[in-house]
């Protein structure tokens, strides 16, 4: 089945440093999603990306549909302690209601 | 305040039983959706509905059964047939009509954690 390759697969960063993480696949996808899960709870949906190309920010968070339509990444800006957890990517196709998902990235944040 | 709700948080099952977890959502959401998640892994589908009354297999159906007899209620019964239950179960919904849009993506719940003894 479709797949997508998240990385990297965990993370530690120090206060106030820049994130970056990507998802990237062989198949072409439609939209691009970027969650965020706190232990023990369900995924929050951060970013939702619809357009090749897109750029779209929320807050510290910018989030880019690839052009090739075949990856995603994205950024947080001046990590802060609540941004610790594990951020999943997922996809989905032209006409399908379903999500394909990364196996996430576990963000750590130093004081 | 419009949600999912997934009961019991924590749920501890002895082996041969079968044991259902509850969904219910207030989101007037058409489709619902079952996924399971492993340590280190992501989201695995296991069943969903887009209609009351019709259901279809994801990816990892087996030892699962769902039944969709009300629009606002997904439960999932993980039978005995399951050979590796212990997981953090996670349930979410959204509508099948619409504009793209953030507020037409998967909105999850809160997951329930099962533990088999």
């Amino acid at each position: 089945g479709q797949q997508l390759n998240q990385s990297p697969q965990s993370m530690f960063i120090q206060e106030g440093e820049d994130v970056s993480m990507n998802c990237t696949s062989s198949s072409i996808f439609n939209t691009w999603l970027w969650y965020k899960q706190d232990p023990g709870e369900g995924p929050v949906l951060l970013i939702a990306l619809y357009k090749a190309g897109e750029l779209t920010s929320n807050g510290r968070l910018t989030a880019q549909f690839g052009i090739t339509r075949k990856d995603s990444f994205l950024n947080i800006s001046a990590s802060i302690p609540s941004d610790v957890g594990i951020y999943f990517c997922a996809a989905r196709g032209a006409g399908s209601y379903q999500l394909t998902f990364g196996k996430g990235t576990k963000l750590s944040v130093i004081p | 305040d419009g949600g999912i709700t997934q009961s019991p948080k924590y749920l501890f099952r002895k082996e041969g039983q079968n044991v259902t977890l509850s969904c219910e959502q207030n989101l007037n959401h058409d489709a619902m959706y079952w996924y399971r998640q492993d340590p280190g892994q992501g989201l695995r589908l296991i069943y969903y509905s887009q209609i009351v009354n019709d259901f279809q297999k994801g990816d990892i159906a087996e030892g699962y059964s769902v039944s969709r007899e009300k629009k606002e209620s997904f439960p999932l019964t993980v039978t005995s047939a399951q050979k590796n239950p212990t997981a953090f179960y996670l349930c979410a919904s959204t509508w099948t009509s619409g504009r793209p849009g953030s507020y037409n993506e998967q909105f999850f719940g809160p997951g329930t954690r099962l533990t088999v003894l």
